[in-house]
């Protein structure tokens, strides 16, 4: 079955990086993409960026750019994604998700979702 | 970018009630790119319909999505005690910018 397992829980200080990984299993990894999407303690979601496991093409909201990295290794089935000068608004579970190959579209797996802190 | 709002923010109902969700659009999605999420406290979304109509494997029947343009509904037949939880809409018709609506909870009356 498609599963996708995230790493632990980051408590990390404003200014510093975080990477999250998002390993998948139960599907051929390079005929999807990951989306990354985040939850803010008590909010709705968040679309954070979309990456092609084929071709690593990236799609970022212009918000996040400059900042927000993703990437994949698919020698692990691995999908990573990096996140500098954080912010406390930052503080969120941050999901991996499965998506479609050549375009961020919706997503029919989530990752069991990491907590990030952003705290002096 | 595509706004999309919800409506209600809660729906108190019971056991065995139907349930109709809204979410509007702010701009047309003219290839009707929607989709609907249930998320459970505690746990990872789990998608229920996409392309606002048609439901992925495993969801029961009772789940039904419908809508056209800028006006979309989720409808629980009959409610299980397993279906009280929160309701997202998502559009993908700006795949540049995905967004989310801000859920409708249903919960037990």
């Amino acid at each position: 079955q498609v599963q996708l397992v995230q790493s632990g829980t980051e408590v990390k200080k404003p200014g510093a990086s975080v990477k999250v990984s998002c390993k998948a299993s139960g599907y051929t990894f390079s005929s999807y993409g990951i989306s990354w999407v985040r939850q803010a303690p008590g909010q709705g979601f968040e679309w954070i960026g979309w990456i092609s496991a084929l071709n690593t093409n990236t799609n970022y909201p212009q918000k996040l750019q400059g900042r927000v990295t993703m990437s994949t290794d698919t020698s692990t089935n691995t999908a990573y994604l990096e996140l500098r000068n954080l912010r406390s608004d930052d503080t969120a579970v941050y999901y991996c998700a499965r998506d479609e190959v050549l375009l961020g579209i919706y997503f029919d797996y989530w990752g069991q979702g990491t907590l990030i802190t952003v705290s002096s | 970018e595509i706004v999309l709002t919800q409506s209600p923010d809660t729906l108190s109902l019971s056991p065995g009630e139907g349930a109709t969700l809204s979410c509007r659009a702010n701009q047309r999605l003219s290839n009707n790119y929607l989709a609907w999420y249930q998320q459970i406290p505690g746990q990872a979304p789990r998608l229920l319909i996409y392309g606002a109509s048609s439901r992925t494997t495993d969801i029961p029947d009772r789940f039904s999505g419908s809508g056209s343009g800028t006006d979309f509904t989720l409808t629980i037949s009959r409610l299980e005690p397993e279906d009280f939880a929160v309701y997202y809409c998502q559009q993908y018709e700006s795949s540049s910018r995905l967004t989310f609506g801000g859920g409708t909870k249903v919960e037990i009356k």
